[in-house]
């Protein structure tokens, strides 16, 4: 799978606008983009995956760049609870099914 | 809609003894991955299975370590003999199906070793 780059860490004001990017620049095109969240002591809690085109729920969106070397999460209003490390992963689908994590980005929301 | 269910959420042992831990999953999914986090690390993991089916356990340590999933009842991650290194969160996550479908977890089993 292909390797991701994340910021060890960022941090965002409560209730603005939290934009975490992730560089996948060797992605491979059958590879899904996941993104995945552990909040302290809990179990990772999937966010949201794309492809090629951009994905919204009600979570988050997930923008991927057209030549698919990057994408960015975005949590469009954070609260205090999305304080958590964010983890993005590629995976190809046809190639196995594990999730590969790496070091993530720790989110701190600030009041 | 329940989730993923892990029991124990904690587990202590000593050294030599066994550990079960055990990982119901979502309704309706019949892929089960474990994964271990050890302290201050990343998750790894260990082993993928379909129900009576071991499909990948690339990630399990040779020795000591086994996992099942029977047609009836929970997964069960099995560790033998343990030792202070296996002190680690076990975490368990399902999905309906292979492919792009996503992975869902459970909350974990701290397992301490004395």
């Amino acid at each position: 799978d292909a390797k991701t780059t994340q910021p060890p860490s960022m941090d965002c004001a409560e209730g603005r606008a939290a934009n975490l990017p992730c560089n996948h620049s060797t992605i491979s095109g059958n590879e899904y983009v996941y993104w995945y969240r552990q909040i302290h002591s809990q179990g990772p809690q999937y966010i949201i995956h794309g492809l090629k085109n951009n994905e919204t729920n009600e979570m988050a969106s997930l923008i991927i760049t057209e030549d698919r070397k990057s994408s960015t999460l975005i949590l469009p209003h954070a609260t205090l609870r999305d304080t958590a490390v964010y983890y993005c992963i590629v995976r190809d689908n046809n190639a196995g099914n594990m999730l590969t994590f790496g070091g993530g980005t720790r989110l701190m929301v600030k009041p | 809609n329940a989730g993923v269910m892990q029991n124990p959420r904690h587990l202590v042992r000593r050294r030599g003894q066994e550990a079960r831990l055990r990982c119901s999953p979502m309704k309706g999914h019949s892929h089960v991955y474990w994964y271990r986090q050890l302290p201050e690390e990343g998750l790894k993991f260990m082993v993928y299975l379909q129900k009576e089916n071991i499909i990948d356990e690339s990630g399990m340590p040779k020795e000591r370590f086994s996992a099942e999933f029977p047609k009836e009842g929970p997964s069960i991650l099995r560790i033998q003999q343990v030792v202070r290194g296996d002190s680690a969160a076990y975490f368990c996550a399902s999905s309906p199906g292979a492919g792009n479908q996503p992975q869902h977890f459970g909350d974990g089993t701290r397992l301490s070793i004395l």
